[in-house]
């Protein structure tokens, strides 16, 4: 099985801050990655896929990077509307998620 | 507007047995994977089940295997999970997910979620 490990796990910023979330997978995944918003109480929002390629409607200061076994995902300047819990997923093999990064107001 | 709606959690005791539902619209629902992924409380995303569009293939977590089995209904654009032998340890929020057409695991869609309790 491919296991997803994403750091920080808690990640305090301010608004306007630059922000980058990393997550490695334990062997090969291409570029077979999403990265997905989840606030309390709601289902998880598709913000990045393929690693890099911006969903849909995703605002332009989500930006996803990487290949292979290390991924970053990038918030250019950190808005109200962005604190809470960010996961990558690997469907590489099957569909495995990172243990999720919290992102809380400093 | 793509839309998924989940129905028939609830509590349920150990061994016993539920079935979800996803009822689906605003797409062609025949023609794209569908998944499972559930999220225990206060814990993160897990991946449980896959299903392709036409039915032929799936695919199960390891935790689920042998207990748990997906099935769908394209002329009812509704996507199900039959769970038996239910454990404490699956009590979690089941979220039906659109895959993509082209069997990429990544989910566009999701629906708001149903809460499964499993507890004497």
């Amino acid at each position: 099985d491919i296991q997803m490990t994403q750091s920080p796990s808690t990640l305090s910023a301010s608004v306007g801050d630059r922000v980058t979330i990393t997550c490695r997978a334990s062997q090969s995944i291409s570029s077979w990655l999403a990265w997905y918003q989840q606030k309390p109480g709601k289902a998880p929002k598709l913000l990045i896929y393929k690693a890099s390629s911006l969903e849909s409607g995703v605002p332009s200061r989500f930006s996803g990077s990487g290949s292979g076994t290390e991924f970053t995902l990038t918030i250019s300047s950190l808005q109200p509307d962005d604190f809470a819990t960010y996961y990558c997923q690997q469907y590489h093999t099957d569909a495995t998620f990172g243990q999720g990064t919290k992102v809380e107001i400093k | 507007e793509v839309q998924l709606v989940e129905s028939g959690g609830g509590l349920v005791q150990p061994g016993g047995s539920l079935r979800l539902s996803c009822a689906a619209s605003g797409f062609t629902f025949s023609s794209y994977w569908m998944h499972w992924v559930r999220q225990a409380p206060g814990k993160g995303l897990v991946w449980v089940s896959r299903i392709r569009p036409d039915g032929s293939t799936t695919n199960y977590a390891d935790s689920v295997k042998g207990r748990f089995t997906i099935s769908r209904d394209n002329a009812k654009n509704t996507l199900y999970l039959q769970m038996n032998s239910l454990r404490a340890e699956d009590t979690a929020v089941f979220y039906c997910a659109r895959g993509q057409a082209n069997g990429a695991s990544y989910f566009d869609y999701w629906g708001q979620g149903i809460l499964v309790t499993v507890s004497s």
